[in-house]
């Protein structure tokens, strides 16, 4: 069973950067993964930031960026604002015969 | 505007199925894919399946295989998710998403309950 992994909490200053990793339990993340980013605010359905690495979608501030950093996926959040704070997943494609769809288990920013 | 409008909160006993519809709108619905997801409270989302609305070829989560059915109808531009078999680990909220650019576009999500 594949597992996507990433740090449960991390906490920032306003204005500052933080940057958050998405790791797969089958090897280094590449592009061929299409990594993607999800901010998701409480009682909200998830909202695309990130796709294919480091695509940013028409709506996604320029704060945010995505990037392969020492064999994982990152989010990069650049100035960050306090209405930031959320829970950000990635989502990894593993394709192949069965090809599918996994999400990592999320961080919990903080700004503070 | 693009919009996914899902049916409404579902409480079901165990052993029933469920079905949740999703309706598109804002585009041509046959155009693009849709991701069914859930989310169970507390936990990441999970995907579950894949439909290409234009032909109705279809992916599953090997987790969900034998009770999980999607579908789609293109006159109504609606997507179906039905699972049944259902039990408490079940209870989750359930989401479309639609794929034009990945998964781009999700719909508000429906709240199904499982509880005896």
């Amino acid at each position: 069973q594949t597992v996507v992994t990433q740090e449960p909490s991390l906490t920032v200053s306003p204005g500052g950067t933080v940057t958050l990793t998405c790791a797969s339990s089958t090897g280094a993340v590449t592009s061929g993964y299409y990594p993607n980013w999800f901010q998701q605010k409480p009682g909200q359905a998830p909202r695309a930031l990130i796709y294919s690495t480091s695509n940013k979608h028409s709506w996604t501030p320029a704060r945010f960026s995505g990037s392969l950093l020492g064999g994982k996926a990152a989010l990069t959040l650049s100035g960050v604002q306090p209405e930031d704070e959320a829970e950000y997943y990635c989502l990894l494609y593993y394709g192949g015969a069965q090809p599918h769809w996994v999400f990592g288990g999320g961080t919990k920013l903080t700004v503070l | 505007q693009v919009q996914l409008v899902q049916s409404g909160a579902e409480e079901k006993k165990p052993g029933a199925s469920v079905k949740v519809s999703c309706k598109a709108s804002g585009y041509t619905f046959a155009t693009y894919a849709i991701h069914w997801v859930r989310q169970a409270p507390g936990q990441r989302p999970e995907w579950m399946a894949w439909i290409n609305t234009g032909n109705g070829n279809t992916k599953y989560s090997q987790k969900f295989q034998g009770r999980l059915t999607i579908t789609s109808d293109t006159s109504a531009s609606t997507a179906y998710m039905e699972l049944g078999s259902l039990r408490s680990e079940d209870t989750a909220v359930y989401y479309c998403v639609r794929e034009a650019i990945w998964m781009d576009v999700w719909g508000q999500g429906t709240t199904v309950t499982v509880s005896s």
